[in-house]
Parts: C-alpha cells; sequence; structure tokens
C-alpha cells in the first residue's frame, strides 16, 4: 500500500497562475483533509471531505478551492496564486470522520509562489 | 489566546534522559488528543492518542491527560538522537468531522 500520495512535490508558481495540488489514498477511507504548513504555524486546515461527494470548509479557506473527485482522490486548487499562499501543503486522510480516527498523511507539496 | 498552545523550543536533552513536551488547549469540548513527530522536511507521524484522563503508555512514550488543567504532555524515556524532530499537539472535538487543530509544535533535540 502506497497510503497518501501527493503531486506534485515540488512547485513554483508566479502571483496570479493557477495549479491543482493532487491527493490519493489507498485505504479505503471515507475522510480527508488539506493542511497547510507554514513556519511557527503548526498545520491549519483548509478543507475537508467527511465522506464521498461532500466538502467543507477549515479554518483558513479563502483562495482555495475543492474537489472529491471519488473515495480516493481530494484535489485542492489555487484559482490564482498570492505569495502568502507560499506554504507546504499537507493531505490527509482517515477511516471515518471521527473524534478518534488517526489521520495519516501524505509527503507534503512544497508551493513557492513569486 | 490560541486554542491549543506548545513551548516551540527547542527542547534540548542529554541522550538517555526524559524528555516532558507538554500542550494546553482552551475547549473544554475538546475530545481527543494526539501526539505527531515530524522529521525535518518529512510528513507528520502518529506517536500517541489519548482521550481518557490519565497516562498512557506505549514503550518509551507516555502521553498524560488532564482535562480539569486543559492540559496533555508526552513523556519520552531513554531519549534518543532518533528523536530529535518536532513533535506536534492535537485535539478534535466531538461532532466536528474529525478536524485536527494543531498546536505550533516544540522542537526536541536529543544530544549524544
Amino acid at each position: 500500500n502506497a497510503g497518501v500520495t501527493q503531486t506534485p512535490k515540488f512547485q513554483v508558481l508566479k502571483t496570479g497562475q493557477s495549479m491543482t495540488l493532487q491527493c490519493a489514498q489507498d485505504m479505503n477511507h471515507n475522510s480527508m483533509y488539506w493542511y497547510r504548513q507554514d513556519p511557527g504555524m503548526g498545520l491549519r486546515l483548509i478543507y475537508y471531505s467527511a465522506s464521498e461527494g461532500t466538502t467543507d470548509k477549515g479554518e483558513v479557506p479563502n483562495g482555495y478551492n475543492v474537489s472529491r473527485l471519488n473515495k480516493r482522490e481530494f484535489s485542492l486548487r489555487l484559482e490564482s496564486a498570492a505569495p502568502s499562499q507560499t506554504s507546504v501543503y499537507f493531505c490527509a486522510s482517515s477511516d471515518r470522520g471521527t473524534s478518534y480516527n488517526e489521520q495519516f498523511f501524505g509527503p507534503g507539496t512544497r508551493l513557492t509562489v513569486l | 489566546q490560541k486554542e491549543v498552545e506548545q513551548n516551540s523550543g527547542p527542547l534540548s536533552v542529554p541522550e538517555g534522559a526524559i524528555a516532558s513536551l507538554n500542550c494546553t488547549y482552551s475547549d473544554r469540548g475538546s475530545q481527543s488528543f494526539f501526539w505527531y513527530r515530524q522529521y525535518s522536511g518529512k510528513s507528520p507521524e502518529l506517536i500517541m492518542f489519548i482521550y481518557s484522563n490519565g497516562d498512557k503508555e506505549d514503550g518509551r512514550f507516555t502521553a498524560q491527560l488532564n482535562k480539569a488543567s486543559q492540559y496533555v504532555s508526552l513523556l519520552i524515556r531513554d531519549s534518543q538522537p532518533s528523536d530529535s524532530a518536532t513533535y506536534l499537539c492535537a485535539v478534535t472535538r466531538q461532532g466536528q468531522g474529525g478536524k485536527l487543530i494543531f498546536g505550533q509544535g516544540t522542537e526536541l533535540s536529543v544530544k549524544p
């Protein structure tokens, strides 16, 4: 099992460009999450999907959109990138979206917006 | 006040010593508490979780939860240089879809 995979691993964008970060899991998990990690800030939730067909905003959703394509895949789109979106982006999944379920993290995408 | 707070460190301990990592949270509705370890340039990996008051032990790791004081800690016994990493405390609340709320992390350095 690959677990949670993310593509690309690194990306450099210019201000105003758009891109989609891809995430897939092969653990048959129901819930998926997108976080961003900035120095000294821990991880902050951008969007999550409790189950296939549903998505909800997290703590910092502005400037992002998501698509839960199917049970395996959850993508994050930046429509018009800004330097403030320079960050490391982690996708995670869990069996069920309850308080007791461990989240498994992907390797991350390191994004720089110039 | 941040919902989950950790001392960012760095915390430096000698090899073989006990490392004590602390975390406080502000929401009394917090239900489960997770400790993740993150090596530099890598993704977080779960070490332990706890949701009942008291201690929970797993090998060299012990998580301690005190809901009355809104405090959770992680003890690492016989610390090894390979334990050097950032430790992230995270909490969830009931009915919130399993969303994790993270502290800023504590950097631990174990010196040989």
